[in-house]
């Protein structure tokens, strides 16, 4: 059964500050990796979508890794600003049979400091 | 084009009512996945439905809970005989066809029973 673990689990740093979340996965046989973040009572916005066959993707200040083999992915935040206040939530598709769901993480919280 | 939309926002319930929740996906999408958040808990994946089929429905309470997706109208998340225990923000992702893909979220359905 796959699990998924984030750490830290809360985080809090001055604005400007570049910054590394992690995640961890147990079952390396996964079609992709995606992160989120959700903001207090909304839902959940997609940032990066990793397929297992590639290492990293890009979108502005945001760079996530993945390394299958090792079942890690980092999601890298390049000057920090308070609007990224957020929890970022790691999740993996399976590639094995079975569920066709997501699995998630319980989450980084992030708080940027004014 | 809009985006996961789903109503209510919010449902309150008395114990042994039933709770519908609706879903409708982004266009031209025909992959639903339906999925829970319990307090202080990560999102679990329930049921994941195509056009008039439940594909992996591994998620899904064995009692009380089901899901629908016909070929008119959104996808459905019936709860029946609500007890307070299925308290929780409930979660709603379309996807185009590949599994490969990325999973776009709507706002969800914060659901309470009294």
């Amino acid at each position: 059964k796959q699990e998924v673990t984030q750490i830290p689990a809360a985080l809090s740093v001055p604005e400007g500050e570049n910054l590394v979340l992690n995640c961890s996965f147990t079952d390396s046989a996964i079609y992709n990796l995606q992160w989120f973040r959700q903001d207090p009572g909304k839902g959940l916005t997609s940032l990066l979508l990793i397929q297992s066959s590639q290492r990293e993707q890009t979108s502005g200040r945001l760079n996530a890794s993945l390394d299958k083999s090792s079942g890690r992915s980092t999601l890298y935040i390049a000057a920090s600003q308070p609007g990224d206040s957020a929890t970022y939530l790691c999740a993996v598709r399976g590639s094995g049979g079975g569920a066709d769901g997501l699995t998630f993480g319980k989450g980084t919280h992030l708080i940027i400091q004014p | 084009n809009a985006g996961v939309m789903q109503n209510p926002r919010h449902l309150v319930r008395r114990r042994g009512q039933e709770a519908r929740l609706r879903c409708s996906p982004m266009k031209g999408h025909s992959h639903v996945y339906w999925y829970r958040q319990l307090p202080e808990e990560g999102l679990k994946f329930m049921v994941y439905l195509q056009k008039e089929n439940i594909i992996d429905e591994s998620g899904m309470p064995k009692e009380r809970f089901s899901a629908e997706f016909p070929k008119e109208g959104p996808s459905i998340l019936r709860i029946q005989q609500v007890v307070r225990g299925d308290s929780a923000a409930y979660f709603c992702a379309s996807s185009p066809r590949q599994r490969r893909e990325t999973q776009y979220f709507g706002p969800g359905t914060r659901l309470l029973v009294l």
